[in-house]
């Protein structure tokens, strides 16, 4: 089944304490990236990546990092998290080619006390 | 920085009644796309306009695409409790860059 695995789904942590979410798809797809979604806001990107060792920044990038060694896998870095990282994550990705529409997980909520 | 927005943000309806959304900017996309999201769950893909002035159906809602490619609406007709659920619209971005701008998502719930 095509599919965009996000894990943890549910995560608890404290300030300062570095955690990785990890994103994987099964599907091909050049085009990964990561959004949050908040209350009021809809989604916003954090990062992208058009291809493996390819990663840029998207609206709202600090306090995040990305790497994208393998095609499958985009994890997702918080160095020192802090409570205005609490939110609703999801990975997406796409084909990378124009119009093609984005697939995402089923997000990860983050909570940072 | 682009913005799509949507409006209205919170719908709530008896069954059997019709409703639209609509989402506006003042950018001009390459193709606009309708997502729902339902409860734990990401965003997943009802359907994609391309050309300024298209109609698309799609059982019971229909999506229009602005003449200019600003606008989009999506007009659900004699709406469900199955329809309840958030409507995000997203505009494409594919010239010299490749990006995704999402409106601020319509929450639509439908009473039996």
């Amino acid at each position: 089944e095509a599919q965009v695995t996000q894990n943890p789904r549910y995560l608890i942590t404290v300030t300062g304490k570095k955690l990785t979410v990890t994103c994987s798809q099964n599907m091909n797809h050049e085009y990964m990236s990561w959004y949050r979604q908040d209350p009021g806001l809809g989604l916003r990107q954090i990062y992208y990546s058009m291809n493996v060792e390819v990663t840029d920044k998207g609206d709202v990038p600090e306090g995040y990092k990305v790497s994208r060694k393998e095609k499958r896998n985009f994890p997702l870095i918080l160095e020192s998290p802090s409570p205005n990282q609490t939110s609703l994550y999801f990975c997406a990705s796409s084909p990378g080619t124009v119009n093609s529409p984005l697939h995402f997980g089923n997000g990860t909520r983050l909570t940072v006390t | 920085t682009q913005l799509l927005e949507q409006s209205p943000q919170f719908l709530s309806i008896q069954e059997g009644e019709n409703l639209t959304v609509y989402c506006n900017s003042s950018s001009v996309f390459s193709s606009l796309q309708w997502y729902r999201q339902e409860p734990g769950e990401g965003p997943v893909l009802l359907v994609t306009v391309v050309t300024g002035g298209e109609v698309k159906k799609l059982k019971r809602l229909t999506f229009q695409f602005g003449d200019a490619r600003k606008d989009s609406s999506l007009h659900i007709t004699a709406a469900q409790p199955g329809d309840t659920g958030l409507y995000l619209c997203a505009g494409g971005l594919f010239s010299g860059t490749y990006k995704y701008i999402f409106g601020t998502g319509t929450r639509l719930k439908v009473l039996a």
